[in-house]
């Protein structure tokens, strides 16, 4: 499989919980973008790598949010304290710069649901 | 904050007949566009773009129309399939940033 991949798919947290998602890009990507999208909106930028070097991190990005690129391969992002707002599907994508203005792959998303 | 708008939900076409999508922006500094399509329980997938010194780009049935004077782009799709029944988003991208800000969606139904 040469896609995003996401993982996990979906999960279920209490309030107050910490949660870690994982997204493995493409291989020869060197971008890598995390977004949020919530119900009846665009997916939201939260932030995003080239390589290992995390270079954008959006306004939405609270001290809650940490976001990791630790090898330039795959990335992990983490929720400290989840609250019910955070309730949301994370979709991460990927993209190679230089190639057709950074067209972006998307994976297919982790749901959070926080109880 | 929205600097990419989406104006119409919802979108239902017969099959054959054309869709036309319509997005339009706010922010004078974006210089690239695109359109994704998404089916549920999936990532949004690329399906054109166009760069903001052309006014037209096509990909076989799929093709986007930029006005820049009116900050307005649409994408028509000819002719309509029944599995081209998806949320399609459009996206922006200022010339300086490598940030994607993205419209709120239409869902296409293509009627058979």
């Amino acid at each position: 499989d040469t896609g995003v991949s996401q993982n996990p798919r979906h999960k279920i947290t209490k309030r107050g919980q910490n949660v870690t998602f994982r997204c493995d890009p493409i291989s020869e990507h060197n971008r890598l973008y995390w977004y949020r999208q919530t119900l009846g909106q665009g997916p939201e930028f939260l932030t995003y790598f080239q390589n290992e070097a995390q270079l954008e991190k959006s306004r939405l990005l609270s001290d809650r949010f940490s976001a990791e690129r630790p090898k330039g391969s795959f990335s992990t992002l983490e929720i400290q304290r989840t609250e019910q707002g955070d309730s949301a599907m994370y979709l991460c994508a990927s993209s190679l710069v230089g190639y057709a203005y950074n067209e972006q792959f998307f994976g297919p998303g982790t749901r959070l649901t926080v109880l | 904050d929205q600097q990419v708008k989406q104006n119409s939900p919802s979108l239902s076409v017969q099959e054959g007949r054309i869709s036309i999508l319509n997005c339009d922006y706010t922010n004078s500094m974006f210089d690239y566009f695109l359109w994704y399509k998404k089916y549920p329980a999936e990532g949004p997938t690329f399906l054109i773009s166009i760069s903001s010194i052309k006014d037209k780009n096509e990909d076989g049935r799929f093709t986007v129309f930029l006005n820049k004077s009116a900050k307005h782009l649409s994408l028509h799709i000819v002719p309509s399939q029944p599995g081209d029944s998806a949320v399609y988003f459009c996206a922006a991208r200022p010339l300086t940033g490598n940030q994607f800000y993205f419209g709120t969606g239409t869902s296409l139904t293509v009627i058979p």
